[in-house]
């Protein structure tokens, strides 16, 4: 399978823990977003990486949620001390500029339960 | 700040019709504007791209139109089948910054039946 992929697929944690999701994006792409979508929404931005370097973060990235991309290749996002408003769909989503089009492609995303 | 509408919010038609949905964006200063649609539970799936640039793409049954200039965009689908039941989102990404972050609408909710 060469889309992007994110592990885990479903995670269920208590408030007050730390959680760490990961995104596989597809092979050779540069960008890597994360975005985060809750029920009958349409997906928000959090952030965006050009290989390794965090080149936008959104005011909905708390400082408790921190991402990174080592080696400009897989990307972790944490959430540290959940709260039950982080409840959502965890996207990843990966590109590569080619011919001036910029298309996305998106994971299956990680959905997150704070009880 | 953009912001993208999307009308209607759901939809239900009979297998067979023909079907558009809208699409309006309020700043027109975009990069890109993407289809994509995303079934129950699940990621997003690339359905078409139209460059700022362009004015429609095609892929089978799929067409969609974009006017820059009066913020809107539609998506028309041929024929429609039980199979394209699901959520349909659009999404724009800015002109200049932001690695060309996307700007997702609420969705419109389709449902076609037998």
């Amino acid at each position: 399978d060469t889309g992007v992929s994110q592990d885990p697929r479903h995670k269920i944690t208590k408030r007050g823990q730390n959680v760490t999701f990961r995104c596989d994006p597809i092979s050779e792409h540069n960008r890597l977003y994360w975005y985060r979508q809750t029920l009958g929404q349409g997906p928000e931005f959090l952030t965006y990486f050009q290989n390794e370097a965090q080149l936008e973060k959104s005011r909905l990235l708390s400082d408790r949620f921190s991402a990174e991309r080592p080696k400009g290749s897989f990307s972790t996002l944490e959430i540290q001390r959940t709260e039950q408003g982080d409840s959502a769909m965890y996207l990843c989503a990966s590109s590569l500029v080619v011919n001036s089009k910029n298309i996305q492609y998106f994971g299956a995303g990680t959905r997150l339960s704070v009880l | 700040k953009q912001e993208v509408t999307q009308i209607p919010a759901a939809l239900s038609v009979p297998e067979g019709e023909n079907l558009v949905l809208n699409c309006s964006f309020t700043d027109s200063a975009i990069y890109n504007l993407q289809w994509f649609r995303q079934d129950p539970g699940k990621g997003l799936t690339s359905l078409l791209l139209i460059q700022s640039s362009q004015r429609e793409q095609t892929s089978g049954r799929l067409n969609a139109s974009l006017d820059k200039s009066s913020g809107r965009s539609t998506l028309y689908i041929a024929a429609s089948q039980p199979g394209d039941s699901a959520t349909y989102l659009c999404a724009v990404s800015r002109l200049t910054g932001g690695g060309n972050k996307l700007t997702f609408g609420t969705g419109t909710q389709l449902k076609v039946e037998l």
